[in-house]
């Protein structure tokens, strides 16, 4: 049963960088096929796709967050992780690792609630 | 840039009764790549439905999505107490994005 697990900073001074990682297991990130992804929901609203990483290492991000994100894979780990640059307290959330599979986010990890204050 | 409006922003409901959640798309959308997910209080989006219409591993038949093009449903036929939720439909693939989601509340 493929595991998804988020970790990371749960409290981030504005200005700074947002730091979270994906920690998966139960299968192996370097699967074809797949494509990792971020995505967060600020508190009491709704979701919002950051961007993924293709097996291959290629990305894609939100074009409202392309400027300050982004997103890697570290093979090895068997892990990837997402960067925010420059967060204000809009970016405050709960964030979600999930892996997509061409048939919709199917695996998610439990989310990780990141505070931006000061 | 297509947006996903999902309507109505709630939805109150008895168990037993049928739900009926509408995805409507500003630009047309690829049957295969539209998603519903379920969201309850505390917890990660569960997937429901993936290509408009198949249900994911494990989801009862109770559940079931239609549409094509900008105009897409998720169906719930008789509401169980663990359905009262937050639902969310989802372009997935390239450009994904989700809709703002219908809360399905008991009534």
């Amino acid at each position: 049963q493929l595991q998804l697990q988020e970790s990371g900073s749960g409290l981030v001074k504005p200005s700074q960088t947002l730091s979270l990682t994906c920690a998966v297991s139960g299968g192996s990130i370097s699967s074809g096929g797949y494509s990792w992804s971020w995505i967060r929901q600020p508190p009491g609203k709704g979701l919002e796709w950051i961007g993924y990483i293709y097996h291959s290492g290629s990305t894609y991000y939100n074009p409202s967050l392309k400027s300050r994100v982004t997103i890697s894979v570290d093979r090895s780990k068997n892990q990837f992780s997402l960067k925010l640059s420059s967060v204000t307290a809009a970016d405050t959330a709960v964030y979600y690792c999930a892996r997509e599979s061409g048939y919709g986010l199917d695996y998610w990890g439990q989310g990780t609630l990141v505070t931006v204050s000061s | 840039e297509i947006v996903l409006t999902q309507s109505p922003g709630t939805l109150s409901l008895s168990p037993g009764e049928r739900a009926t959640l509408s995805c409507r798309a500003s630009q047309s959308v690829s049957s295969s790549y539209l998603a519903w997910y379920q969201q309850k209080p505390g917890q990660a989006p569960r997937l429901l439905i993936y290509g408009a219409s198949s249900r994911a591993t494990g989801i009862p038949d109770r559940f079931s999505g239609s549409g094509s093009g900008t105009d897409f449903t998720l169906t719930i036929s008789r509401l169980e107490p663990e359905d009262f939720a937050v639902y969310y439909c989802q372009q997935y693939g390239s450009s994904p994005r989700f809709g703002q989601g219908t809360k399905v509340e008991i009534k």
